[in-house]
């Protein structure tokens, strides 16, 4: 069974630093990963999507790599926002017997970013 | 566009009563999914189609129903309320069976069972 985690839970930055969010993945037999951010009382926002064979995808101050053999992708934030303040989550997508091409979730890294 | 709706937004039950969360997507994606997530949690798969007609279980559908009778809709159908259920349910919908494809998500539903 695939298991997704992701570290730190929480995270508080001052405004203008870079940072790094860490995400672990058991199975290294994946499709794809990707990276969402949630806001509070809000549905998911997909903001970056690696595909198996790619090493990284870039989005403006955002960068995501992906290391399959070691079961490992990080998201970059670059020069960070208050705007920026939300849950981030990290997602694998494999084929399973019991569910498809489904999504398996970590629990999430709750970023704030103070003024 | 409106992407993927979810209604209602909130919604109190109680035990033992029964509800139908609606989602519809206006995306003309084949894939359709439902998650719930509970506080600190990951999402878990409840039940996903992969066409009008055609639905399946996921890791977590145990107290739910699902039905799959157009393209656009693919409500999540809870028979008998339990406090176990209480949880922000999610909708998603993507193109193909989430390979190079970004699923995409609603808004939630956030439902509590007293």
């Amino acid at each position: 069974k695939q298991e997704v985690t992701q570290i730190p839970a929480a995270l508080s930055v001052p405004e203008g630093e870079n940072l790094v969010l860490n995400c672990s993945f058991t199975d290294s037999a994946i499709y794809n990963l990707q990276w969402f951010r949630q806001d509070p009382g809000k549905g998911l926002t997909s903001l970056l999507l690696i595909q198996s064979s790619q090493r990284e995808q870039t989005s403006g101050r955002l960068n995501a790599s992906l290391d399959k053999s070691s079961g490992r992708s990080t998201l970059y934030i670059a020069a960070s926002q208050p705007g920026d303040s939300a849950t981030y989550l990290c997602a694998v997508d494999i084929e399973n017997s019991n569910s498809g091409y489904a999504l398996n979730f970590g629990k999430g890294t709750s970023l704030l970013v103070t003024p | 566009n409106a992407g993927v709706t979810q209604t209602p937004k909130f919604r109190i039950l109680k035990i033992g009563q029964s509800m139908t969360l609606q989602c519809t997507q206006d995306m003309n994606h084949n894939y359709m999914y439902w998650y719930r997530q509970d506080p600190g949690m990951g999402l878990k798969l409840i039940y996903y189609s992969v066409g009008a007609g055609i639905t399946d279980k996921g890791e977590v559908p145990n107290g739910y129903n699902v039905s799959r009778s157009t393209t656009e809709d693919f409500p999540l159908r809870l028979e008998l309320a339990a406090p176990s259920q209480t949880s922000v349910y999610f909708c998603a919908s993507s193109y193909s069976p989430g390979v190079y494809q970004p699923q995409h998500f609603g808004d939630g539903t956030r439902l509590s069972i007293l």
